[in-house]
């Protein structure tokens, strides 16, 4: 595709129930990043994919948090029982390695209530 | 290790110059910097890869001492469009992890 695509865009949630947010990356691109933004906040490194293998989970908040890629491709990230403070906007990038420019989609604005 | 940045926050009149600082406690194979305006993705603005790199965009350029793990970024003559928050990304033995970030205001 022409830029990385998230989707959805908005999700509203219950507290409690469990949620999967998608991104599709750059056409091409092996590494695939997820980063957390919280009101005014900065952007919280959640996991990193290099193909469909995940070297670095440290970002994860919680067991909670979960995420995957298949065919070097899309990527789920699967929060499970929601709470309030995973509202937040999950933005996912892409690029063609780590020392490569990274491009960004436009995010998931997540609101548990 | 997430990188430091400085300022966390400054003021500009049109015109005005800024510098923004990022440093790691980690030793660093590239510094990524982007811009965030509200309610919108990170811009890529410059990626710098060597030692005493320097880069320029605009009025905008970077430089990175690969051996103090530090990289500025600076901002000349600036405009009502610079506005916005300054992200440095680094990554070294880890993937691109993300400073705090610098909110810039530039006003008229």
């Amino acid at each position: 595709g022409a830029g990385v695509s998230q989707s959805p865009s908005n999700k509203v949630t219950e507290k409690g129930k469990d949620v999967e947010l998608r991104c599709d990356p750059i056409s091409g691109h092996t590494a695939l990043y997820w980063y957390r933004q919280s009101l005014g906040q900065g952007l919280e490194f959640l996991i990193y994919f290099q193909g469909n293998s995940a070297p670095d989970k440290s970002g994860l908040p919680s067991d909670r948090f979960s995420a995957e890629r298949t065919g070097g491709s899309v990527s789920t990230l699967t929060i499970q029982r929601t709470q309030q403070e995973d509202s937040a906007v999950y933005l996912c990038a892409s690029s063609l390695g780590i020392y490569t420019e990274a491009f960004f989609g436009q995010g998931t604005r997540l609101t548990v209530v | 290790q997430q990188p430091v940045q400085s300022p966390q926050a400054v003021i500009l009149r049109e015109g005005e110059d800024a510098v923004i600082n990022c440093s790691s406690s980690k030793a660093l194979y590239s510094v990524h910097w982007y811009r965030q305006k509200h309610g919108e993705a990170p811009v890529f603005l410059m990626i710098l890869l060597k030692g005493g790199e320097q880069k320029g965009h605009e009025k905008i350029s970077a430089s990175f001492n690969e051996k103090k793990q530090q990289s500025s970024l600076y901002l000349t003559a600036s405009q009502l469009s610079y506005s916005g928050t300054y992200f440095c990304g680094t990554s070294g033995n880890t993937p691109l992890v993300f400073g705090k970030g610098t909110r810039l205001s530039v006003i008229a």
